[in-house]
């Protein structure tokens, strides 16, 4: 069964940074993109980042290119996502999510989410 | 604001036909790029409903249905049921974000 467990949310004040982990199980990790997801409290979607099988290339959203980092360890099967310079409008919950495939496409598999909250 | 326009709520009672449309523009589903679509019922993950403009992944009912047209999609729900009550999103790829990966705003549909 294809499984992703995300970690590393917490409350951090304005200007912290947090690291999130993702560990995936049950498919070949290194073979998908993989990618960050943020529903915050109430609202819609937001892709935040994601990131090629081979960990070579990365795609940010404008609202966190500068700031946040994705990376993969393949060998631990593990996705990350560092994120710097927190602000109020980072806090949601945030998705590790499979795509379907090797190219940027759609995704087949969601983590249940990490919690962020963003507060003095 | 969300590169992809939905409205904000669509309602129909039992059995009733309900579409959801999806906007966007030259850059994205208008330049051919695929949209798909998820349905995230209250308090779960969302779920992949309609990959690729029109395929359905295996059990999802064939009551739900995707169609696109020029810089627009839509999602059909035939014959509404009750726990259909739930958000639903497109989704696409757009050449001009430099992420590439964009949402609709999301789509809230009650069932009366």
């Amino acid at each position: 069964e294809v499984q992703l467990l995300e970690s590393g949310g917490d409350l951090v004040q304005p200007g912290g940074s947090l690291r999130l982990s993702c560990a995936a199980s049950g498919f070949t990790f290194s073979t998908y993109v993989m990618h960050w997801v943020r529903q915050a409290p109430r609202k819609g979607l937001e892709w935040v980042s994601a990131i090629s099988g081979s960990g070579g290339r990365t795609y940010y959203a404008d609202s966190v290119k500068g700031r946040f980092t994705i990376s993969r360890d393949n060998s631990k099967s593990t996705l990350y996502l560092q994120m710097n310079s927190l602000r109020a409008e980072d806090t949601a919950v945030y998705h590790c999510v499979k795509d379907v495939g090797t190219n940027v496409y759609y995704m087949d598999v969601w983590g249940k989410g990490t919690t962020v909250t963003v507060s003095s | 604001q969300s590169v992809l326009t939905q409205p904000p709520s669509v309602s129909g009672a039992p059995g009733q036909r309900v579409t959801i449309s999806c906007t966007g523009s030259s850059s994205n589903i208008g330049a051919g790029y695929d949209v798909h679509w998820y349905q995230q019922l209250p308090g779960t993950v969302p779920k992949l409903l309609i990959y690729g403009d029109t395929n359905r992944p295996s059990g999802v009912p064939d009551r739900f249905s995707g169609s696109k047209s020029g810089t627009s999609a839509s999602l059909a729900i035939t014959g509404l049921q009750a726990e259909d009550e739930a958000d639903y999103y497109c989704q696409s790829y757009d050449s001009s974000m430099s992420g590439h990966v964009v949402f609709g705003g999301g789509t809230k549909v009650t069932v009366l």
